[in-house]
């Protein structure tokens, strides 16, 4: 069964980090990219963060929200993908999910999400 | 950035009722945009892709159609189970998604 399962959310104050991991399995981890969304409390859902797979470059691009303080990454070799956010603001609060990006070129839709897992931001 | 606008925000709606979702980007996306279902507490869930083609194990009475800016999102057959939130979200440049209709019982 093809399976993210997001981890590492929690309370944690503004100023400070958290990083979140994704461990996906049912499929080669390696060949597909990956996403990180982001729904606030009772709000829509937003792209926050995206890395290509390595025959792609392994490169990421970030929303404007996000840049310069939140980094994705991944190791293939332990089917995880990563979520480094620093420097949290209280507008961070949300609940992330993992998506796997169903093609590894050209436009693509997220065709599996993990559960979520949430963050809290606040003092 | 492109921009999703859906409509309405809620609907409402009684089993058996036909349903339709529109979806509006602010350029043209071709027919690059998808549909997810989300249900309270859940992750979305993918109904639909490339505008018109149905995920595998989804129902055949949701179908989508569209291309360029103006999109929609029909269930034939409202279901118990279809009472959700359903988004749009555009694939052309990077993603953005609407803000949403929830679908509840009239």
């Amino acid at each position: 069964e093809v399976q993210l399962v997001e981890s590492g959310g929690g309370l944690v104050q503004p100023g400070r980090s958290l990083r979140l991991s994704c461990t996906a399995s049912g499929f080669t981890f390696g060949d597909y990219p990956m996403s990180w969304f982001r729904q606030a409390p009772g709000k829509g859902l937003e792209w926050v963060g995206f890395i290509r797979n390595k025959a792609y470059g392994g490169t990421t691009d970030y929303a404007a929200s996000v840049k310069g303080r939140f980094t994705v990454s991944r190791d293939d070799s332990s089917s995880i993908a990563y979520l480094q956010m620093n420097s949290l603001k209280t507008e961070d609060t949300a609940v992330y999910y993992c998506t796997r990006k169903g093609a590894a070129a050209g436009p693509g839709y997220m065709d599996v999400w993990g559960k979520g897992t949430t963050v809290t931001v606040s003092s | 950035d492109i921009q999703m606008t859906q409509s309405p925000s809620t609907l409402s709606a009684s089993v058996g009722d036909r349903v339709t979702i529109t979806c509006r980007a602010s350029q043209s996306i071709s027919s690059w945009l998808a549909w997810y279902q989300q249900k309270p507490g859940k992750a979305p869930n993918l109904l639909i892709y490339r505008a018109s083609s149905l995920e595998t194990g989804v129902p055949s009475r949701f179908s989508g159609s569209g291309s360029g800016t103006e999109f929609t999102l029909t269930i034939s057959s409202l279901q118990p189970d279809d009472f959700a939130t359903y988004y749009c979200q555009q694939y052309s440049s990077y993603w953005t998604f609407g803000q949403g209709t929830k679908v509840e019982i009239k």
